[in-house]
């Protein structure tokens, strides 16, 4: 299996809603990426887990809350979300960390938000 | 810092002519770069890497780092090569190892 899989595909959730995105991996990868994509924009990196502890938080703000409950999962936790927070959300994965700067990034085809 | 840029959101070729998608880069170490592409439907992925000096579906980059770009060509476009392109820059920013895109370039072919 190599493939990086997003569920769900698409969301609509009002702001008060509570709601996860989830990624998984089964390539043994040990580093886990979320990536925000606005339209017309670049993948925007959010958080990076290394080794399922969190490495990397791009000053994302807390209504996001990323979870790594093991080495092939990942989830994102979504709370009290503006609308301007819709975006395609993107996860990723790549052997290592450490690796990345020679190494390829595998992307999901991402979950699409839409904040009502 | 690290940053991309691509200055053409948009290029449009004619099937058969040369392609050569630009991508400008600012990094203050020594950088590695990327190409990644989306085509249609599809999920972003990795074309080529610098570090490899390969060659993908007809696709080279060379990096010039006098001029920071790493720009990517092609001799004659393929109908099939219309997707969007991502050029990307893997630095150390901020204590890290971290990915950056650029905007991307949408490369239509045109038959």
């Amino acid at each position: 299996d190599t493939e990086v899989t997003q569920t769900p595909k698409h969301l609509v959730m009002g702001m008060t809603n509570k709601k996860s995105l989830k990624c998984e991996q089964h390539m043994g990868h040990r580093a886990m990426y979320w990536y925000k994509q606005k339209a017309k924009k670049p993948p925007e990196l959010m958080f990076v887990y290394s080794y399922e502890k969190l490495s990397i938080n791009e000053s994302v703000p807390s209504r996001f809350s990323p979870e790594c409950p093991n080495s092939s999962l990942l989830n994102l936790h979504l709370h009290a979300l503006q609308p301007e927070d819709s975006a395609l959300y993107l996860c990723a994965s790549s052997q290592e960390l450490a690796i990345l700067r020679t190494g390829e990034l595998f992307f999901g085809e991402g979950s699409r938000l839409t904040v009502l | 810092a690290q940053r991309v840029t691509q200055p053409e959101k948009l290029l449009s070729v004619f099937k058969g002519a040369p392609v050569e998608l630009k991508c400008n880069y600012s990094y203050s170490g020594s950088p590695e770069l990327f190409w990644y592409v989306q085509y249609s439907r599809q999920r972003l992925q990795l074309l080529l890497r610098h570090i490899s000096r390969e060659s993908i579906k007809g696709f080279t980059a060379d990096l010039n780092k006098g001029e920071t770009s790493f720009h990517l060509k092609k001799p004659f476009a393929q109908e099939e090569d219309s997707a969007m392109y991502y050029c990307a820059l893997s630095g150390h920013s901020g204590g890290y190892q971290k990915v950056t895109f650029g905007i991307g370039t949408k490369l239509q072919v045109i038959p």
